[in-house]
């Protein structure tokens, strides 16, 4: 079935280091691709999103690529700062008959950036 | 854009108390609707979603319910909760994307 695999944490970096949060999914057909952050005591935010193979996702420094070939998703960032600390979620969409539903996530990422 | 309001924030019950946990959509119609829990060292787990009033369809056997009594709004509930039913609780309404609510910090003593 449909699945999200992501590297365990946590993850602690310095603040300025490269980042890599690792993903990769198995499906049937071609699902779009999500990164979700959950910064402290707050719910879930779309941080970004792919459609189709080789769609890249940006936001705040962020990025994504869509790799059929790999089926991977992973995330990076060139220079994290401390307020990217947080737990962040990759994930697909399962189709239902044809109208989209039901994230399916990865266990979640922690980020602790220090200064 | 769509407006997802999910409370209480953060809740504190006794096992073998009820349980209800309220998700009410603004900013669309006909909403598909799911209930996420996130267990401590855990991902997120699919517990319900509903394509409509009334329908309801349970991914995983646990001894939680859900309703939809009106179109934007969802309920989670329990007779009786488990130690084990301690965790973060998220709605969400999704289709092309999601949207979710700021979660309910579920702790049962």
């Amino acid at each position: 079935g449909n699945s999200v695999t992501q590297m365990e944490g946590p993850v602690t970096l310095s603040e300025e280091a490269f980042l890599t949060i690792n993903c990769t999914y198995t499906a049937t057909g071609y699902p779009s691709l999500f990164w979700y952050v959950q910064y402290p005591g707050e719910g879930l935010q779309l941080l970004l999103k792919a459609t189709k193979a080789d769609d890249k996702g940006s936001n705040k420094g962020f990025e994504a690529t869509y790799r059929k070939e790999t089926t991977s998703f992973h995330l990076e960032k060139g220079s994290v700062q401390v307020s990217d600390s947080a737990v962040y979620f990759c994930a697909q969409i399962k189709n239902y008959g044809g109208s989209q539903g039901n994230l399916i996530f990865g266990k979640g990422t922690k980020l602790s950036v220090k200064p | 854009s769509q407006t997802i309001h999910q409370w209480p924030a953060t809740l504190v019950q006794p096992v073998g108390s009820p349980l209800s946990l309220e998700c009410t959509v603004e900013g669309t119609s006909n909403p598909n609707l799911y209930w996420y829990r996130q267990a401590a060292g855990r991902g997120l787990q699919l517990l319900f979603y509903s394509v409509g009033i009334g329908q309801i369809s349970s991914e995983v056997p646990q001894n939680l319910s859900a309703s939809r009594p009106q179109d934007r709004q969802f309920i989670l509930s329990s007779k009786k909760l488990l130690l084990s039913d301690s965790g973060f609780y998220l709605c969400a309404s999704i289709r092309a994307s999601a949207f979710f609510g700021q979660g309910t910090r579920l702790t049962v003593v």
